[in-house]
């Protein structure tokens, strides 16, 4: 079965280091998604990507960075990580055109 | 820019009662789409069901159904014969013409024995 697999499943780190997170979907879809989730604020949208060589930021993309060099991935990278980035993070992805996103487990990253 | 809004942080109901969850949305677009998510406590992010902008009629699936009112910009989601399964935290979403999904903040329910 076709499935987005997210890794690590959990992940401490400290200030300043870089850290990336790994997203890969089996569903050969081309939009794919990062969001992360806080507490009293849902989901909020990070970068995103409709194809391969295409990235685009969203509402909180300060302090992150994508890359989609095939189909199937789409890594997250914090370049400097802070602490104000300590959250769950998920990743997405959708058929072209109107399709419910399918979503990773989440990773939970804690930058000490 | 397109804004969700659910105003119910959290719920609590009894077993086998009926509950409403509010949504409610801001888009000047006339095609798009809204979803409700379930996050259970495993985390995992889980489709409950989805509606079309353009469809009068009101989706349906098993137990969850939605009220629509595009006027309004209004999407409640009515779950039936509510489960101890249904206890989550439930996330309005929509869908613009870009394909982006905006969430809204959450309400999380408890179904109590």
């Amino acid at each position: 079965d076709a499935e987005i697999t997210q890794s690590p499943r959990h992940k401490i780190t400290e200030t300043g280091r870089q850290v990336t997170l790994a997203c890969h979907q089996t569903w050969n879809h081309n939009n794919m998604f990062w969001y992360r989730q806080d507490l009293g604020h849902g989901l909020r949208l990070i970068h995103y990507s409709y194809g391969v060589q295409d990235t685009n930021k969203g509402e909180v993309s300060d302090g992150y960075s994508v890359s989609r060099s095939n189909t199937e991935d789409l890594p997250l990278t914090l370049e400097s990580a802070a602490s104000s980035q300590t959250s769950v993070y998920f990743c997405a992805s959708s058929e072209l055109q109107n399709s419910p996103l399918h979503f990773g487990n989440g990773t939970r990253l804690t930058v000490t | 820019a397109q804004t969700v809004t659910q105003s119910q942080p959290e719920m609590s109901v009894q077993e086998a009662e009926t509950v409403t969850l509010s949504c409610t949305y801001d888009t000047s677009e006339n095609n798009y789409y809204l979803f409700w998510y379930k996050q259970p406590p495993s985390r995992q992010m889980i489709l409950v069901i989805r509606q079309e902008a353009y469809k009068q009629q009101n989706a349906t699936e098993n137990r969850f159904s939605v009220n629509f009112q595009k006027a309004a910009k209004s999407f409640s989601l009515k779950i039936s014969d509510s489960q101890l399964g249904d206890t989550a935290m439930y996330f309005c979403a929509f869908m613009n013409r870009d394909d982006k999904i905006i969430f809204g903040k959450g309400t999380r329910l408890h179904i109590l024995p």
